[in-house]
């Protein structure tokens, strides 16, 4: 069936960095976009990052640019998010989340499925 | 920005009861390219409803969406026991993607 797992989240001090994960099985990975949507403890969501089906064509949330890149090595079936800088406001679950096509700009860019997120604490 | 007001905050209702959330948007929806989700607490979202009206596959028919433009409302029939979580909407319609804050559905 359609998975997407998350990994990769943790403990992590103020301004260092942290490497996320995304591994995809049960349908073709380089034929979908793919984000990252964070939700901090007891808030709501908030879209972080997305990726075409290519790696091509990138967008990231404003509270990010700069200083979180997202990428993806189709060949492994894997979604990355690159945390630098990372602040205290950054503690969240982060999930990844499919689209139902290949670019950023189509019409059905929907998440679902969702992964079941990976918690990120940023604290001294 | 689109922004996505959602309203009621929480709602207090009893199973067989019928429920109505709002989503607002600060401006126009291009195309309804919105979706609403359903969260249970320590789950990820579920996808209920995506082009403001089209049920996702598996939803029960209880489940409805409506509006264009900057109104949407989503409405469940007849709720059930496990309907009462957090629901949210979102806006696909332009960067950057949006969600509403939420709508608790809780048993009064």
């Amino acid at each position: 069936q359609v998975q997407l797992v998350e990994s990769g989240g943790g403990v992590v001090q103020p301004g260092r960095s942290l490497r996320l994960s995304c591994a995809a099985s049960g349908f073709i990975f380089s034929d979908y976009a793919i984000h990252w949507v964070r939700q901090a403890p007891g808030k709501g969501l908030e879209w972080v990052a997305g990726i075409s089906y290519d790696g091509i064509n990138k967008d990231s949330a404003d509270s990010v640019k700069g200083r979180f890149t997202i990428s993806r090595d189709n060949s492994k079936n894997t979604l990355y998010l690159q945390m630098n800088s990372l602040r205290p406001g950054d503690t969240a679950v982060y999930y990844c989340a499919r689209t139902q096509c290949s670019s950023l700009s189509c019409r059905a860019n929907w998440f679902d499925p969702w992964g079941q997120g990976t918690l990120v604490t940023v604290s001294s | 920005e689109i922004v996505l007001t959602q309203s009621p905050g929480t709602l207090s209702l009893s199973p067989g009861e019928r429920a109505t959330l709002s989503c607002r948007a600060s401006q126009s929806v291009s195309g309804s390219h919105l979706a609403w989700y359903q969260q249970i607490p320590g789950q990820a979202p579920r996808l209920l409803i995506y082009d403001a009206s089209s049920r996702a596959t598996g939803i029960p028919d209880r489940f409805s969406g409506s509006g264009s433009g900057t109104d949407f409302s989503l409405t469940i029939s007849r709720l059930e026991p496990e309907d009462f979580a957090v629901y949210y909407c979102h806006q696909y319609g332009a960067s950057p993607w949006t969600f509403g804050q939420g709508t608790k559905v809780e048993i009064k």
